[in-house]
């Protein structure tokens, strides 16, 4: 069965320093897509970035970065340069199945606080 | 662009009442998940759609929760009866196909509180 761990449940950051918050995943399969998703205090879920299991490069959306490293199973995102706005929760997700048309499975969750 | 739409956002009913909660997935998705998210279980998905067929219903608590997609612009998730335990914040959440983007977004939620 398909897993996702976040082993921080919460993180704290100077603003404009750099944070990486950690998740593993387990899948036996081969095709996937992994998420990040921040959920602000108002409750929205906001996508974030996203990495297929055959992409090479890191996926990179603005100041978020994800760190692939496929053989750990790790899919840790990097935000840069923190900023107030950032302090949220941070969901990991995995999707996997064929052409990654199956469920998306969330990890527990990690709450940031930026501080100015 | 619309998003997807969830409605209503906020209800408070009674214990024992039926709830009914609405969603339209984004125009041309084909996938439609929903999920509940409370503080203990964290984000629950209990059932997705693929071309408005139940692909995998495991995560439906029980015989109380009923979901239904009867064409591709709209789902509902129904409750009945109520129970103050089924209170939390209910997402629909919409995506294409693989060849069109996997990326899988929310709507702003359904907050349910049964008392």
């Amino acid at each position: 069965a398909q897993k996702i761990t976040q082993t921080q449940p919460g993180m704290f950051v100077q603003e404009k320093e750099a944070v990486t918050l950690d998740c593993t995943y387990d899948t036996s399969d081969q095709s996937y897509g992994l998420f990040w998703y921040k959920q602000p205090s108002s409750g929205e879920m906001i996508f974030l970035i996203y990495q297929g299991s055959y992409d090479e490069q890191n996926a990179t959306e603005g100041r978020y970065s994800l760190n692939f490293q496929k053989a750990r199973k790790s899919a840790n995102l990097v935000i840069s340069a923190s900023q107030l706005g950032d302090s949220a929760m941070y969901f990991c997700a995995m999707r996997e199945g064929y052409n990654q048309g199956g469920k998306l499975i969330f990890g527990q969750g990690t709450e940031l606080s930026v501080k100015p | 662009d619309a998003g997807v739409i969830q409605s209503p956002r906020h209800e408070v009913t009674e214990m024992g009442q039926e709830v009914t909660l609405r969603c339209k997935p984004i125009s041309g998705h084909d996938y439609l998940f929903w999920y509940r998210q409370t503080m203990m279980r964290g984000l629950e998905l209990l059932i997705y759609f693929n071309n408005n067929v139940p692909i995998d219903d495991s995560g439906m608590p029980e015989d109380r929760f009923s979901a239904k997609m009867p064409n591709a612009s709209f789902s509902t998730l129904k409750i009945q009866p109520s129970e103050p335990r089924d209170s939390a914040v209910y997402f629909c959440a919409s995506s294409g196909t693989a060849y069109s983007g996997n990326t899988i977004y929310f709507g702003e939620g359904s907050w349910l509180t049964v008392v």
